[in-house]
Order: structure tokens, then C-alpha cells, then sequence
């Protein structure tokens, strides 16, 4: 299996909902990413975890919120999101170092 | 900070032509990898090529090759008799700094091949 699966591909929430996007990979990477896209600009990372602990948190504002339950899932809770959050949200996995990411292919998410 | 340049927004290119993207990038790393990943308007991001620091030689996969240029910190992407489902942007993927191959994108470059 060489492939990161996110779900669900769109999401429509609103502001004071509460969602959780999710992604999964079985192929034994330690490393999973979430990342935010907007339109014709390149991906922004928001959090990093490795062999299961977050390692990096690039100031992303606490209404998204990264879960990590085991070595395959990575979860992004959203909470009272605004609407310039709405972005193409990309999850990634790897090895620790240097062998480039596997990428799922993102979330579309409208917060209206 | 990490900085990444890529000059060029948008390019076209005439099927079965040669295309070449350009990427500078800034690293106090010596040893590390860079990566050029397309992705098509499906949006899936797809690893198109990889680049060890340390090897001299460029990384070749079928039609697409790499210009690394270590000293003057470039790393540009030739395509190669180029095909139509080669449109999409391009990005450019230097090291961000840390040991979890964190990747710091260019701005990409809009590519278009035409019939």
C-alpha cells in the first residue's frame, strides 16, 4: 500500500461547528504532516508529528487541534473555524528524513 | 529562515518540446535532500523527482532530469519532450531546517502544455 488516504475529500461546516478530518497511511512512515493550501499558492505546514509525538506546531491558532491516536491515523479536529480558513488541507507522511512525502490527495474545506 | 525562489509563475511549453523551471533556495545544511513535486488540477501532490546534496551526479527519472547546482544553491527541472498531462504546477522543495524532512514549497510555476 502506497498511498495516504484523507477523508472526507469536502467538507461544508459552519462557524461554530465541530469537525475532524482524517488520514491514514500503511506504509510504516514515522512521520505524518498537515499542511494548508490556498488556491494557486504553495502548501503551508501546520504541524508535524514523528513516531507519533508532535514535533512541530507552526503557530496554527488552537481552533485546529492535531491528534496522532497511533503510527497509521492522523487527525485534525476543527473548531469554531472562520471563513478564511476554507483551504485545500493536505496530509502528508514520510520517513524521518529524506525521502521526500507521500501526499493524500487534501480535504476541501468551506467554512461558511 | 529558509528561502525559496521561483522566478517564473507561469510557463507554456508546445507538446514534445523542452521546458526548464527554475528554483534557488537558501540552506546552512550541507548535507540534505530537494525535491520537485507537480501537482495537476486533480490537486494530489506527486513526487516528481528527488536530489541528494551530496551526489555530484543530477537525478534523472524518464523524462524529467535535474540542473543542481550546489554552490550556487540552484535546482532546476527540465522536462523533456513534454506531454499534455505534464500541465500543472510545480513546486520546488528544498529542506526547511530540520531533521523530519520538514519541506519549506516554493511559489510554484503554473505549467501549460499546449497541443
Amino acid at each position: 500500500d502506497t498511498e495516504v488516504t484523507q477523508t472526507p475529500k469536502h467538507l461544508v461546516m459552519g462557524m461554530t461547528n465541530k469537525k475532524s478530518l482524517k488520514c491514514e497511511q500503511h506504509m510504516g512512515h514515522r512521520a505524518m504532516y498537515w499542511y494548508k493550501q490556498k488556491a494557486k499558492k504553495p502548501p503551508e505546514l501546520m504541524f508535524v508529528y514523528s513516531y507519533e509525538k508532535l514535533s512541530i506546531n507552526e503557530s496554527v491558532p488552537s481552533r485546529f487541534s492535531p491528534e496522532c491516536p497511533n503510527s497509521s491515523l492522523l487527525n485534525l479536529h476543527l473548531h469554531a473555524l472562520q471563513p478564511e480558513d476554507s483551504a485545500l488541507y493536505l496530509c502528508a507522511s514520510s520517513q524521518p528524513v529524506g525521502e521526500g512525502y507521500t501526499f493524500g490527495s487534501g480535504t476541501r474545506l468551506t467554512v461558511v | 529562515a529558509q528561502t525559496v525562489t521561483q522566478s517564473q509563475p507561469e510557463m507554456s511549453v508546445q507538446e514534445a518540446e523542452t521546458v526548464t523551471l527554475s528554483c534557488t533556495y537558501d540552506t546552512s545544511e550541507n548535507n540534505y535532500y530537494l525535491f520537485w513535486y507537480k501537482q495537476p488540477p486533480s490537486r494530489q501532490m506527486i513526487l516528481v523527482i528527488r536530489q541528494e546534496a551530496y551526489k555530484q551526479q543530477n537525478a534523472t527519472e524518464n523524462r524529467f532530469s535535474v540542473n543542481f547546482q550546489k554552490a550556487a544553491k540552484s535546482f532546476s527541472l527540465k522536462i523533456s519532450d513534454s506531454q499534455l498531462g505534464d500541465t500543472a504546477m510545480y513546486f520546488c522543495a528544498p529542506p526547511g531546517g530540520t531533521s523530519y524532512g520538514k519541506l519549506t514549497f516554493g511559489q510554484g510555476t503554473i505549467l501549460t502544455v499546449h497541443p
